[in-house]
Protein backbone atom coordinates (compact mmCIF):
# COMPACT_ATOMS: atom_id res chain seq x y z
CA UNK A 1 0.00 0.00 0.00
CA UNK A 2 1.18 3.56 -0.92
CA UNK A 3 0.14 5.29 2.45
CA UNK A 4 -1.31 8.14 3.28
CA UNK A 5 -1.59 10.14 -0.20
CA UNK A 6 -1.99 14.04 0.17
CA UNK A 7 -2.03 16.61 -2.70
CA UNK A 8 -0.57 18.52 -3.37
CA UNK A 9 2.66 18.62 -1.31
CA UNK A 10 2.92 22.81 -2.02
CA UNK A 11 0.50 25.00 -2.73
CA UNK A 12 0.74 29.29 -2.81
CA UNK A 13 -2.22 30.74 -3.23
CA UNK A 14 -3.23 34.92 -2.81
CA UNK A 15 -5.70 35.51 -0.03
CA UNK A 16 -9.57 35.65 -1.18
CA UNK A 17 -8.84 32.48 -3.20
CA UNK A 18 -10.66 29.05 -2.55
CA UNK A 19 -7.88 26.55 -1.27
CA UNK A 20 -9.04 22.45 -1.92
CA UNK A 21 -6.56 20.11 0.20
CA UNK A 22 -6.77 16.19 -1.03
CA UNK A 23 -6.84 12.77 0.66
CA UNK A 24 -6.92 9.46 -0.23
CA UNK A 25 -6.75 6.97 2.99
CA UNK A 26 -4.99 3.71 3.06
CA UNK A 27 -7.27 1.38 1.71
CA UNK A 28 -9.51 -0.73 4.28
CA UNK A 29 -8.94 2.21 7.40
CA UNK A 30 -12.22 3.81 7.66
CA UNK A 31 -10.88 6.71 10.23
CA UNK A 32 -9.64 10.15 8.71
CA UNK A 33 -8.28 13.03 10.41
CA UNK A 34 -7.28 16.23 9.44
CA UNK A 35 -4.79 17.95 11.35
CA UNK A 36 -2.72 21.98 10.92
CA UNK A 37 0.53 22.27 12.29
CA UNK A 38 1.98 25.65 12.91
CA UNK A 39 4.89 26.97 15.09
CA UNK A 40 2.43 28.68 17.21
CA UNK A 41 -0.35 26.51 17.59
CA UNK A 42 1.71 23.29 16.76
CA UNK A 43 -0.69 20.00 16.07
CA UNK A 44 -4.46 20.72 15.92
CA UNK A 45 -7.03 18.21 14.71
CA UNK A 46 -9.43 19.93 13.06
CA UNK A 47 -12.21 17.47 12.31
CA UNK A 48 -12.67 13.69 12.08
CA UNK A 49 -14.53 10.95 10.18
CA UNK A 50 -16.01 7.72 10.98
CA UNK A 51 -17.21 5.95 8.07
CA UNK A 52 -17.39 9.12 6.01
CA UNK A 53 -19.55 10.93 8.90
CA UNK A 54 -18.02 13.78 10.37
CA UNK A 55 -17.81 12.98 14.26
CA UNK A 56 -15.74 15.70 15.76
CA UNK A 57 -15.63 19.35 13.78
CA UNK A 58 -14.78 21.56 16.70
CA UNK A 59 -11.60 22.38 15.61
CA UNK A 60 -12.46 24.20 12.50
CA UNK A 61 -11.37 27.64 12.76
CA UNK A 62 -14.45 28.77 11.27
CA UNK A 63 -17.10 28.35 8.54
CA UNK A 64 -14.02 29.43 5.65
CA UNK A 65 -13.57 25.82 6.51
CA UNK A 66 -15.32 22.88 5.47
CA UNK A 67 -14.05 19.07 5.00
CA UNK A 68 -15.82 16.37 3.17
CA UNK A 69 -16.02 12.74 2.39
CA UNK A 70 -17.48 12.16 -0.67
CA UNK A 71 -16.65 8.30 -0.34
CA UNK A 72 -14.68 5.87 1.84
CA UNK A 73 -11.59 6.87 0.86
CA UNK A 74 -11.14 10.10 -0.58
CA UNK A 75 -11.50 13.37 1.71
CA UNK A 76 -11.22 16.97 0.59
CA UNK A 77 -10.28 20.00 2.79
CA UNK A 78 -11.56 23.08 1.64
CA UNK A 79 -11.09 26.93 2.28
CA UNK A 80 -13.29 29.40 1.04
CA UNK A 81 -11.96 32.34 1.06
CA UNK A 82 -8.37 31.71 2.58
CA UNK A 83 -6.47 34.35 4.19
CA UNK A 84 -2.66 34.68 5.44
CA UNK A 85 -2.99 32.87 9.04
CA UNK A 86 -4.13 29.86 7.07
CA UNK A 87 -0.49 29.16 5.85
CA UNK A 88 0.29 26.14 7.68
CA UNK A 89 1.35 22.32 7.27
CA UNK A 90 -2.31 20.63 6.64
CA UNK A 91 -1.54 16.51 7.35
CA UNK A 92 -4.49 14.24 6.67
CA UNK A 93 -3.90 10.56 8.62
CA UNK A 94 -6.23 7.64 8.53
CA UNK A 95 -6.56 4.38 10.99
CA UNK A 96 -9.22 1.17 12.13
CA UNK A 97 -11.52 2.55 13.94
CA UNK A 98 -12.05 -0.69 15.46
CA UNK A 99 -8.72 -0.26 17.22
CA UNK A 100 -7.87 1.78 19.24
CA UNK A 101 -4.17 0.57 19.49
CA UNK A 102 -4.03 0.95 15.99
CA UNK A 103 -1.90 4.12 15.23
CA UNK A 104 -2.99 6.94 13.17
CA UNK A 105 -1.03 6.40 9.53
CA UNK A 106 0.06 10.12 8.51
CA UNK A 107 0.50 11.77 4.46
CA UNK A 108 3.40 13.60 4.20
CA UNK A 109 1.24 17.04 4.55
CA UNK A 110 0.47 20.01 1.92
CA UNK A 111 2.00 23.01 2.75
CA UNK A 112 -0.04 25.49 2.29
CA UNK A 113 1.18 29.41 2.10
CA UNK A 114 -1.36 31.98 1.49
CA UNK A 115 0.11 35.60 0.41
CA UNK B 1 -11.69 16.69 27.11
CA UNK B 2 -8.41 14.82 26.79
CA UNK B 3 -4.90 16.86 26.93
CA UNK B 4 -1.44 16.04 26.44
CA UNK B 5 1.25 18.26 27.75
CA UNK B 6 4.72 18.30 26.74
CA UNK B 7 6.62 20.44 28.92
CA UNK B 8 10.17 20.53 27.18
CA UNK B 9 10.05 22.20 24.16
CA UNK B 10 14.04 21.49 23.34
CA UNK B 11 15.92 18.97 24.42
CA UNK B 12 19.65 18.18 23.23
CA UNK B 13 21.66 14.90 23.88
CA UNK B 14 25.17 14.22 23.34
CA UNK B 15 25.69 11.49 20.47
CA UNK B 16 25.46 7.65 21.88
CA UNK B 17 24.26 9.07 25.32
CA UNK B 18 20.12 8.39 26.75
CA UNK B 19 17.88 11.45 26.49
CA UNK B 20 14.28 10.96 28.16
CA UNK B 21 11.54 12.72 26.94
CA UNK B 22 8.17 13.70 29.41
CA UNK B 23 4.70 14.02 28.12
CA UNK B 24 1.34 14.14 31.04
CA UNK B 25 -1.74 13.28 30.08
CA UNK B 26 -5.44 13.70 31.40
CA UNK B 27 -8.12 11.81 31.43
CA UNK B 28 -11.22 10.22 33.05
CA UNK B 29 -10.98 6.87 30.47
CA UNK B 30 -9.58 3.63 31.72
CA UNK B 31 -9.03 2.13 28.66
CA UNK B 32 -6.44 3.87 26.00
CA UNK B 33 -3.69 3.82 23.93
CA UNK B 34 -0.23 6.33 24.35
CA UNK B 35 1.95 6.71 21.39
CA UNK B 36 4.61 8.46 20.35
CA UNK B 37 5.62 9.80 17.06
CA UNK B 38 8.70 11.72 15.67
CA UNK B 39 8.64 14.00 12.92
CA UNK B 40 11.77 14.43 10.97
CA UNK B 41 12.32 17.91 9.11
CA UNK B 42 11.29 15.98 5.83
CA UNK B 43 7.66 15.98 7.86
CA UNK B 44 6.60 12.73 7.87
CA UNK B 45 5.16 11.45 10.84
CA UNK B 46 6.45 8.15 11.61
CA UNK B 47 5.19 5.98 14.85
CA UNK B 48 7.82 5.25 17.67
CA UNK B 49 6.27 3.68 20.19
CA UNK B 50 2.66 2.57 21.81
CA UNK B 51 1.86 1.77 25.09
CA UNK B 52 -1.76 0.01 26.02
CA UNK B 53 -2.73 1.37 28.68
CA UNK B 54 -4.00 -1.80 30.41
CA UNK B 55 -0.36 -3.24 30.30
CA UNK B 56 1.49 -2.54 33.16
CA UNK B 57 4.48 -3.34 31.53
CA UNK B 58 6.40 -1.03 29.72
CA UNK B 59 6.95 -1.23 25.75
CA UNK B 60 9.93 -0.98 24.22
CA UNK B 61 11.21 -1.13 20.69
CA UNK B 62 14.84 -1.29 20.22
CA UNK B 63 16.67 1.73 21.67
CA UNK B 64 12.98 3.49 22.19
CA UNK B 65 11.31 2.71 25.39
CA UNK B 66 8.75 4.07 27.74
CA UNK B 67 7.92 4.61 31.32
CA UNK B 68 4.26 4.17 31.90
CA UNK B 69 3.27 5.31 35.10
CA UNK B 70 -0.62 4.91 35.19
CA UNK B 71 -1.66 6.28 38.52
CA UNK B 72 0.92 9.37 37.80
CA UNK B 73 -0.62 9.89 34.00
CA UNK B 74 2.83 10.02 32.64
CA UNK B 75 4.26 8.36 29.86
CA UNK B 76 7.88 9.47 29.01
CA UNK B 77 10.11 8.28 26.22
CA UNK B 78 13.99 7.31 26.89
CA UNK B 79 16.09 7.09 23.92
CA UNK B 80 19.31 5.46 24.26
CA UNK B 81 22.42 5.24 22.28
CA UNK B 82 21.40 8.17 20.42
CA UNK B 83 21.73 8.61 16.82
CA UNK B 84 21.92 11.41 14.56
CA UNK B 85 19.51 10.35 13.04
CA UNK B 86 17.25 10.61 16.12
CA UNK B 87 17.27 14.65 15.58
CA UNK B 88 13.43 15.11 15.01
CA UNK B 89 10.39 16.61 16.52
CA UNK B 90 9.19 13.97 19.11
CA UNK B 91 4.91 14.00 19.31
CA UNK B 92 3.35 12.20 22.48
CA UNK B 93 -0.39 11.40 21.59
CA UNK B 94 -2.85 9.67 23.26
CA UNK B 95 -6.24 7.35 21.85
CA UNK B 96 -9.51 6.25 23.47
CA UNK B 97 -12.19 5.22 21.09
CA UNK B 98 -12.10 8.69 19.15
CA UNK B 99 -9.91 10.97 18.12
CA UNK B 100 -6.23 11.16 18.86
CA UNK B 101 -4.44 14.13 21.02
CA UNK B 102 -1.04 15.05 20.30
CA UNK B 103 1.01 16.95 22.73
CA UNK B 104 3.19 20.20 21.34
CA UNK B 105 5.69 18.12 20.72
CA UNK B 106 9.39 18.50 21.78
CA UNK B 107 12.61 19.21 19.22
CA UNK B 108 15.34 16.91 20.01
CA UNK B 109 19.05 17.89 18.99
CA UNK B 110 21.42 15.17 18.73
CA UNK B 111 24.61 16.68 19.25
CA UNK B 112 27.52 14.91 17.52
Amino acid sequence: DAGVIQSPRHEVTEMGQEVTLRCKLISGHNSLFWYRQTMMRGLELLIYFNNNVPIDDSGMPEDRFSAKMPNASFSTLKIQPSEPRDSAVYFCASSHRSGKNTEAFFGQGTRLTVV
Amino acid sequence: AQTVTQSQPEMSVQEAETVTLSCTYDTSESDYYLFWYKQPPSRQMILVIRQEAYKQQNATENRFSVNFQKAAKSFSLKISDSQLGDAAMYFCAYRDAGKSTFGDGTTLTVKP
